[in-house]
């Protein structure tokens, strides 16, 4: 298996553009998950989806993002328009939910490191 | 959710075990102990989980206190590519993971 598959690896983009982050997750998971990682913030999860629908988007910033999962097998996290203090590393993760209340195995992607000038 | 606290910082001599401590002292009784590593400029990757026995797997070990209140992650030998930051994370919803700052382990040769 691929793995969790996210692009682009890096982004460069200037304030007020639209970004699109994508990630394809790992064949057979019904979860994805996006985060967010800074040196001043540490790793935040920012929404996650279980089957292609969001449970909980409480950790995203503020209206200028934007979660979608058409299918199960794609899902994009847009910012727009964007600001220098979106930049960071942003991961996606998936997982197989089990039973019960256990937290889940979540499988990382290698992260999209954006940068808005 | 519980909340976990673990040392900013530790270093292992390489070939030695590493000895990750965390505590969770409001864990409740049907939340598991999970422990992740992030390498620098990688994602997060699962090492290990565990509920109330100790468990061990091809990377590593995990002791949990018999009150469930704290657990310690074993390297049996560790190696310069272990040295990354370590979350500790237990008490968690179903499906969503909160990673602390963690323990960034540095393995000295």
């Amino acid at each position: 298996d691929a793995g969790v598959i996210q692009s682009p690896r890096h982004e460069v983009t200037e304030m007020g553009q639209e970004v699109t982050l994508r990630c394809k997750p790992i064949s057979g998971h019904n979860s994805l998950f996006w985060y967010r990682q800074t040196m001043m913030r540490g790793l935040e999860l920012l929404i996650y989806f279980n089957n292609n629908v969001p449970i909980d988007d409480s950790g995203m910033p503020e209206d200028r993002f934007s979660a979608k999962m058409p299918n199960a097998s794609f899902s994009t996290l847009k910012i727009q328009p964007s600001e220098p203090r979106d930049s960071a590393v942003y991961f996606c993760a998936s997982s197989l939910p089990g039973s019960g209340r256990a937290t889940d195995t979540q499988y990382f992607g290698p992260g999209t490191r954006l940068t808005v000038l | 959710d519980a909340k976990t606290t673990q040392p900013p910082s530790m270093d292992c001599a390489e070939g030695r075990a590493a000895n990750l401590p965390c505590n969770h002292s409001t864990i409740s009784g049907n939340e598991y102990v999970y422990w992740y590593r992030q390498i620098h400029s990688q994602g997060p990757q699962y090492i290990i989980h565990g509920l109330k026995n100790n468990e061990t797997n091809e990377m590593a070990s995990l002791i949990i206190t018999e009150d469930r209140k704290s657990s310690t992650l074993i390297l049996p030998h560790a190696t310069l590519r272990d040295t990354a930051v370590y979350y500790c994370i237990a008490g968690t919803s179903y499906d969503k993971v909160i990673f602390g700052p963690g323990t960034s382990l540095s393995v000295i040769p």
